[in-house]
């Protein structure tokens, strides 16, 4: 089965710092994909960011990138130039692609995120 | 704005009693899924649809039900309704074939279960 490893429940950053926010995951298949979700306190989820296994190039959108080491199944967010805003919990989550049609996604456990002035 | 919306921001039940989580979504999507968070746990898969009439179990089935009957609705039912499936539920729909499209998720129903 496939598995989101989160290691870090909280993190502290002070603005305008960067920050990274570790993610391991573990899955025999070699087609998958991996989201970075925030979820601010408001509880919706917003989608940062996508990186598929086959992509050579590391995943970018604005302030956000991602460091993704396929040997050592790893997919850590980097926050470049924190916000307050950027305060939230944020979830790593891997897609599988499903024999029968569909996909799914799993979740890590999440990081809680503050940004400190 | 595309849209996943869930009919009930917060719901107070009783144990025992029968619980429809309604989701619909307006983007066309034919894959949908139902979401529970707890903290320290974060959110794990109820049970999932890929087409209409189509369902799957998620890690964590047991005590649920799912309905889809059309494609824009997706419906999660507790049978009886007990304590510890009180929660934050999510709902989420996501296009096949687009591997880069995140998966869009509702609002949340908050069910608490007395």
């Amino acid at each position: 089965a496939q598995k989101i490893t989160q290691t870090q429940p909280g993190m502290f950053v002070q603005e305008k710092e960067a920050v990274t926010l570790d993610c391991t995951y573990d899955t025999s298949d070699q087609s998958y994909g991996l989201f970075w979700y925030k979820q601010p306190s408001s509880g919706e989820m917003i989608f940062l960011i996508y990186q598929g296994s086959y992509d050579e190039q590391n995943a970018t959108e604005g302030r956000y990138s991602l460091n993704f080491q396929k040997a050592r199944k790893s997919a850590n967010l980097v926050i470049s130039a924190s916000q307050l805003g950027d305060s939230a919990m944020y979830f790593c989550a891997m897609r599988e692609d499903l024999t029968g049609g569909g996909n799914k996604l799993t979740f890590g456990t999440g990081t809680q995120l503050k940004v400190e002035l | 704005d595309v849209k996943v919306t869930q009919s009930s921001r917060y719901l107070v039940k009783r144990t025992g009693e029968k619980v429809f989580l309604e989701c619909v979504q307006d983007m066309d999507h034919e894959n949908m899924f139902w979401y529970r968070q707890d903290p320290g746990l974060g959110l794990r898969l109820i049970y999932f649809s890929y087409d209409v009439k189509m369902k799957e179990k998620g890690d964590i089935p047991e005590g649920y039900s799912v309905s889809r009957e059309k494609k824009e609705r997706f419906s999660l039912i507790l049978e009886s309704a007990s304590t510890n499936q009180t929660s934050m539920y999510l709902c989420a729909s996501r296009p096949t074939g687009r591997y880069n499209y995140g998966y869009t998720f509702g609002s949340g129903t908050r069910l608490t279960v007395v």
